[in-house]
């Protein structure tokens, strides 16, 4: 059973257009949850991590949310560029430690276009 | 620098044929793991590796085995590789903090 539901599954939005990514799971118990942005072909690269019961992070123009209690997160893109074309990938652990499991969504795939 | 290799970056190989990944990390990072990314899923996890030898299967093991004789170095075997073993396979690293998991660029293996 999918423990990490991403929406939606596909976005086109124009460039300059904000966009709003989310992610509902049930993981239990929710460590930290990871956003990662995956060019086509390309590996995972980490954009933000979330820690706190109720957490909001900042990291240029992404910006993110996550609300333990309601078990959901969500990716804010603003001002949006043709290189931010890409699949983003929500991740949560269950564990602080090297020994936690990560579960992962599988991914929005967001395509800008000009 | 911190990153994860993969080597090699694209195979393929023959079904019935034996197929090697390999994964190396320079952050002396205690954890590694192997999974494999499908259209439409999410990451599965093949197999997490604790440390040297102490390694402990996955959500989908079947098929696969791994070695981790050194710390920063983990290999993904295939014995007799399947079709359906037609994926991309990610190497990952991880420290014990949620700051320091780190990724590598994949392999895309195809069996013919």
């Amino acid at each position: 059973k999918t423990q990490v539901e991403q929406s939606p599954q596909s976005l086109v939005v124009r460039q300059g257009e904000n966009c709003v990514l989310q992610c509902n799971y049930s993981v239990t118990p929710d460590n930290h949850l990871r956003w990662f942005k995956q060019d086509t072909g390309k590996g995972l690269v980490s954009l933000t991590v979330l820690v706190d019961q109720k957490d909001k992070t900042s990291n240029g123009r992404y910006s993110a949310t996550l609300d333990k209690d309601a078990k959901h997160s969500t990716l804010h893109i603003t001002a949006t560029l043709l290189d931010d074309t890409a699949t983003y990938i929500c991740v949560v652990a269950d564990r602080g430690s090297a020994l936690g499991r990560l579960h992962f969504g599988a991914g929005t795939q967001l395509i800008v276009i000009p | 620098d911190m990153k994860v290799t993969q080597m090699p970056r694209y195979l393929i190989k023959r079904m019935g044929e034996n197929v090697l990944l390999e994964c190396g990390q320079d952050m002396s990072h205690e954890t590694m793991y192997w999974y494999r990314q499908d259209p439409g899923l999410g990451l599965q996890l093949i197999y997490i590796s604790y440390d040297v030898d102490s390694n402990s299967e996955g959500d989908i093991p079947k098929g696969y085995r791994v070695s981790r004789k050194k710390r920063e170095h983990f290999s993904l075997i295939l014995d007799s590789a399947k079709t359906n073993q037609t994926s991309v396979y990610f190497c990952a690293s991880r420290d014990r903090g949620p700051e320091r998991l780190f990724f590598g660029h994949g392999t895309k293996l195809s069996v013919l």
